[in-house]
């Protein structure tokens, strides 16, 4: 089975701080994606990599950067936290060169406080 | 432009009701693909179904079925004989052309009550 893990469910930070969401998938997928969801705003792409070191912006990418220095691991960094960043965040990875599904892992919620 | 709409938000049915989820596309590439995610309370979006746009066969697993019409633009997702189990959030969402990313629905909050 393909696992996406997210290396935490639940979690509280303070404003301004520096947040690190951390991804990891096992099945040697080129493309990872960091998404965040909220009520009546559906998923939204904040960033994606397609291969290691390679980042491109998503639809809302603002307060936000990201780190891929190893195939397997993506990471969402959030410079300094704002309210506004609370929510649902979700990450996936899947194939580049094969249209498939992408997997999901089962998201971090993080709130600022 | 690439837009899938979900026009319903919320839909709540009583159990083994038969119940239809709306999905509508927009794109003007002539090879993409749709799917069908389905994001239960625990939090994990699960894939559901792919289907490109040379096959407009329609899909039937189980309970589940997919009707797939390229004159309407529409993949649209019946749930039969519903379950409490299949109350989840639904999202429809769309592939094409070179697009490295998928173009999401907002998604419809399915209640089945008992």
């Amino acid at each position: 089975d393909v696992k996406v893990t997210q290396s935490s469910r639940y979690l509280v930070k303070r404003t301004g701080e520096k947040v690190f969401l951390e991804c990891v998938q096992d099945m040697d997928h080129e493309n990872m994606f960091w998404y965040r969801q909220d009520p009546g705003l559906g998923l939204r792409l904040i960033y994606f990599s397609y291969d290691v070191k390679m980042k491109e912006k998503g639809d809302i990418p603002e307060g936000y950067s990201v780190s891929r220095e190893k195939k397997e691991r993506f990471s969402l960094i959030l410079e300094s936290a704002s309210t506004n960043q609370t929510s649902m965040y979700l990450c996936a990875s899947g194939f580049h060169r094969v249209i498939h599904e992408a997997f999901f892992g089962q998201g971090t919620r993080l709130t600022v406080v | 432009a690439q837009k899938v709409t979900q026009a319903q938000t919320e839909i709540s049915v009583v159990e083994k009701e038969d119940v239809t989820l709306d999905c509508v596309y927009e794109t003007r590439d002539t090879t993409y693909y749709l799917f069908w995610y389905k994001q239960p309370p625990s939090g994990e979006l699960v894939f559901l179904i792919r289907r490109n746009s040379f096959d407009e066969q329609n899909e039937i697993s189980g309970r589940y079925s997919w009707n797939f019409q390229k004159s309407t633009s529409s993949f649209n997702f019946t749930i039969t004989a519903s379950q409490v189990v299949d109350s989840a959030v639904y999202f429809c969402a769309l592939h094409a052309g070179n697009n490295r990313k998928l173009i999401w629905g907002l998604g419809t909050s399915l209640a089945v009550n008992p």
